[in-house]
């Protein structure tokens, strides 16, 4: 069956520093990859999205890569700050119009 | 603000009643989906609809059912209702052909 997993336990990092945080997958082929923020109590906010054929994708401190062979995405945080603090999720969708797989999330602390 | 609409924000139920949770999407967007959040399950897909027609189901329980009226908006009906289905229900609408979902803030239900 299709799993997606994130690193189920809290990253805590010191502000400044940058935060990698992991999606793997496996029995799918996603024609994208999305990454959300979610604060608690409130709903996922889109940040990112890369496609298949994309290695890496970048906005402002946020990048993105995605590597189909190892069914693998890593999204870094660059010079994060005690309000990048949220749980980040990874959501995966076989082609556009489909209902979005998504990982548990992980937590991420920025600490001053 | 996504400019997706779900009342009503908080609910409080009992087992065995019928509640329903009501979605506004974003202007111009045909495609409805519903999500439910536990805190074990994480993001789970239920239901999308396009443009009021049924497109896809996912973990949904019989007990469990929507619709899309012709103003677009949802509605989800949830009946006979038990404790393990308090939840976040999230809604978040699309695009034709979008990749990026965006969510409401989300209807928390609690079921004593």
């Amino acid at each position: 069956s299709q799993k997606i997993e994130q690193n189920s336990e809290a990253l805590n990092i010191q502000e400044g520093k940058t935060a990698t945080l992991t999606c793997n997958y496996t029995n799918y082929s996603p024609a994208y990859l999305q990454w959300y923020r979610q604060d608690p109590g409130r709903g996922p906010v889109f940040l990112l999205l890369i496609r298949e054929n994309e290695k890496e994708k970048r906005k402002e401190r946020l990048k993105v890569t995605f590597d189909t062979t190892l069914k693998q995405s890593l999204f870094h945080i660059t010079a994060s700050q005690p309000a990048d603090s949220a749980t980040y999720l990874c959501a995966l969708a076989p082609g556009s119009g489909y209902a979005l797989n998504f990982g548990k999330g992980t937590s991420l602390l920025v600490t001053p | 603000d996504s400019g997706v609409t779900q009342t009503p924000k908080h609910l409080i139920t009992a087992t065995g009643q019928r509640v329903t949770l009501r979605c506004s999407p974003r202007s111009g967007d045909l495609s409805v989906y519903w999500y439910q959040q536990s805190l074990d399950q994480g993001l789970q897909f239920l239901i999308q609809y396009y443009n009021g027609e049924e497109r896809a189901k996912g973990n949904i329980l019989e007990r469990f059912s929507a619709q899309q009226f012709p103003d677009l908006h949802s509605e989800l009906n949830l009946s006979s209702l038990e404790l393990g289905d308090s939840a976040l229900y999230f809604c978040a609408s699309a695009r034709e052909g979008g990749e990026t979902q965006y969510f409401g803030p989300g209807t928390r239900l609690l079921v004593l």
